[in-house]
């Protein structure tokens, strides 16, 4: 199994611009996160999923949007990228409550915005 | 606020030395759970705890979870390098019930 993937590893993109990082698990697994992990702050909840066509906010929504159309896959859009949003981000799926089973992570995708 | 606060926030030993590392609450969690991140990847798991007082092993490392279950240690015996890495805690309390990551515990073990 190749567990969850995430693509692009690195992703350079201006002030302004929009980008989808991609997201896809192959576990069967309900539940799937979107977090973001910066120095000094830890891991934050962006959004999460916790079946195929439903999704909520999480800690720090604002700037991004998800959608859930299959179980497989979850991507993140960033809608007009700022520096602010320059961080690692990491996908994450669980078979359900994650207080339960804990997560699977991606490997991350490193973000910068210049 | 529900927070899990790690210490020590960084830690450097020598390899074949043991070492500690906390996560603290002043709120009850259902269950702790403890990841390894390194360098330039995901968090991995390593284990869940969910009685309090439960005592868990995984070969050289030994995970306890608080009476209360308002804390949790990781006890490392004869640290080697490949235990190089972020320590997570995490959990969802009793009461807020958000599963929340804990401030890390950066570990370097030298050779």
């Amino acid at each position: 199994n190749a567990g969850v993937t995430q693509t692009p590893k690195f992703q350079v993109l201006k002030t302004g611009q929009s980008m989808t990082l991609q997201c896809a698990q192959d576990m069967n697994h309900e539940y799937m996160s979107w977090y973001r992990q910066d120095p000094g702050m830890g891991l934050r909840l962006i959004h999460y999923s916790v079946g195929a066509g439903i999704t909520d906010q999480g800690e720090v929504p604002n700037g991004y949007n998800v959608s859930r159309s299959t179980t497989e896959d979850f991507p993140l859009r960033l809608l007009s990228a700022a520096p602010s949003q320059t961080s690692v981000y990491f996908c994450a799926s669980s078979p359900g409550d994650s207080a339960n089973y804990g997560y699977t992570f991606g490997s991350g995708t490193r973000l910068t915005v210049v | 606020t529900q927070l899990l606060e790690q210490s020590p926030q960084f830690l450097s030993i020598q390899e074949g030395e043991n070492l500690t590392v906390y996560c603290n609450s002043s709120s009850v969690f259902s269950s702790l759970q403890w990841y390894r991140q390194e360098p330039g990847e995901g968090p991995v798991l390593l284990v869940t705890v969910v009685t309090g007082g439960e005592v868990k092993k995984l070969k050289r490392l030994t995970f306890q979870f608080g009476d209360a279950r308002k804390d949790s240690s990781l006890h490392i015996t004869a640290a080697q390098p490949g235990d190089t890495g972020l320590y997570l805690c995490a959990g969802a309390s009793v009461a807020a019930y958000k599963y929340i990551f804990g401030t890390g515990t950066r570990l370097k073990v030298l050779a």
